[in-house]
């Protein structure tokens, strides 16, 4: 079945990286774009950005530039989301989310809780 | 950057009423990538509704989405106990996706 997994949850410092990853199965895994998307505690959802498998394209949201580097391996099928200067504010839940057409995000990985704390 | 906004912010009914919700974005939207999802506590979201008004792969035909331009809705026609949830509407354009803040249907 279509799914993605996603590594384990990560506690970082402040002014850390962290890289999470995103392993994508049961389907072509270069032919459908995938999106990252976070939710800090108890808040809404926000759009971090989006990758090309096929050709590794990017497009990131504005107040993520410069901070955020997504990248794949297409001989594991995986993604994976970077995202640096690491603050108290970027402790959230992060999901990657396939996107079946035109921004429609159909299949989500169940999240990795990246906690950044001192 | 386009900012969709949802309300209300809750919504309190009881099982087998009718729920309408509503998105409005700050410029018009693509009905083609207008989408909805639904959010329970300590889960991912799941798709409902794409493309404003499609039923994802086993979504109950209770869900509708309408709408178009600046103004969606999506419609529970008779809440289920398992619709009690926080709702969002998305959108996708010139590579750039957003998120409604979310309207949370809870039990009265």
């Amino acid at each position: 079945q279509v799914q993605l997994v996603q590594s384990g949850a990560e506690v970082r410092k402040p002014g850390a990286s962290v890289k999470v990853s995103c392993k994508a199965s049961g389907y072509t895994f270069t032919s459908y774009y995938m999106h990252w998307v976070r939710q800090a505690p108890g808040q809404g959802l926000e759009w971090m950005g989006i990758l090309n498998p096929s050709g590794g394209s990017t497009s990131y949201a504005q107040k993520f530039q410069g901070r955020v580097t997504m990248t794949r391996d297409t001989s594991t099928s995986t993604v994976y989301m970077e995202l640096s200067s690491l603050t108290s504010e970027d402790t959230a839940v992060y999901y990657c989310a396939r996107d079946r057409d035109g921004g429609t995000l159909d299949i989500w990985g169940l999240g990795t809780m990246v906690t950044v704390s001192s | 950057e386009i900012v969709l906004t949802q309300s209300p912010g809750t919504l309190s009914l009881s099982p087998g009423e009718r729920a309408t919700l509503s998105c409005r974005a700050s410029q018009s939207v693509s009905s083609s990538y207008l989408a909805w999802y639904q959010q329970k506590p300590g889960q991912a979201p799941r798709l409902l509704i794409y493309g404003a008004f499609s039923r994802a792969t086993g979504i109950p035909d209770r869900f509708s989405g309408s709408g178009s331009g600046t103004d969606f809705t999506l419609t529970i026609s008779r809440l289920e106990p398992e619709d009690f949830a926080v709702y969002y509407c998305q959108q996708y354009g010139s590579s750039t996706g957003t998120f409604g803040p979310g309207t949370k249907v809870d039990i009265k």
